[in-house]
């Protein structure tokens, strides 16, 4: 099994819809987890971090942490064209030094 | 302030011959990482060092060395190279380990082995 998961996409929203992306792991001892993004042709930027189980919101974006079910999640609101992407899930290994990141989603914003 | 700086951006190696990839930063950061990133893949973590002194393996190290000398700086030695090490190539450093920890990526190294 993956330590992390995530479906590779392309993942199509059109404009001003939420966007979901999802991302499961199987280390139960992880305790952070992230979301980073990365545009064509460029370097991963983080977009948030979360390490408490619920909801955390910056925005129009709002992660969401179940350490019961192992699923990490992202959501974007009110989607713009300049959200489209490859959303990278990542977390902190059991470690506490090594930072394993999924396969990424590539998220298209249609007008 | 730099950050983290990635040399050379682009190269071509024929099988067989050896290189090093280096990666610098200016930010006093204790933990650097260096990840490949396959076409329309994730970042798949090769090594990755705590401080001066001290490396260790991540996911995909087979083909590959590395030293941490002084904490500037984390080169990555390829030696042999493969055509299956053909990538995209990121350092990365944080300062600390926590849940706000935030990566600072260089730019990125293009490595095609022919």
């Amino acid at each position: 099994q993956k330590e992390v998961e995530q479906n590779s996409g392309p993942l199509s929203v059109p404009e001003g819809a939420i966007a979901s992306l999802n991302c499961t792991y199987s280390d139960r001892v992880s305790q952070s987890f992230f979301w980073y993004r990365q545009y064509s042709g460029k370097s991963p930027e983080l977009i948030m971090s979360i390490y408490s189980n619920g909801d955390k919101e910056d925005g129009r974006f709002t992660a969401q942490l179940n350490k019961a079910s192992q699923y990490v999640s992202l959501l974007i609101r009110d989607s713009q064209p300049s959200d489209s992407a490859t959303y990278l899930c990542a977390f902190l290994g059991s470690s506490a030094s090594k930072i394993i990141f999924g396969s990424g989603t590539r998220l298209s914003i249609r007008p | 302030n730099a950050g983290v700086t990635q040399t050379p951006k682009f190269r071509i190696l024929k099988i067989g011959q050896s290189m090093t990839l280096q990666c610098t930063q200016d930010m006093n950061h204790n933990y650097m990482y260096w990840y490949r990133q396959d076409p329309g893949m994730g970042l798949k973590l090769i090594y990755y060092s705590v401080g001066a002194g001290i490396t260790d393996k991540g996911e995909v190290p087979n083909g590959y060395n590395v030293s941490r000398s002084t904490t500037e700086d984390f080169p990555l030695r390829l030696e042999l190279a493969a055509p299956s090490q053909t990538s995209v190539y990121f350092c990365a450093s944080t300062p600390i380990i926590s849940g706000a920890n935030v990566l600072t990526f260089g730019a990125g190294s293009r490595l095609t082995v022919l």
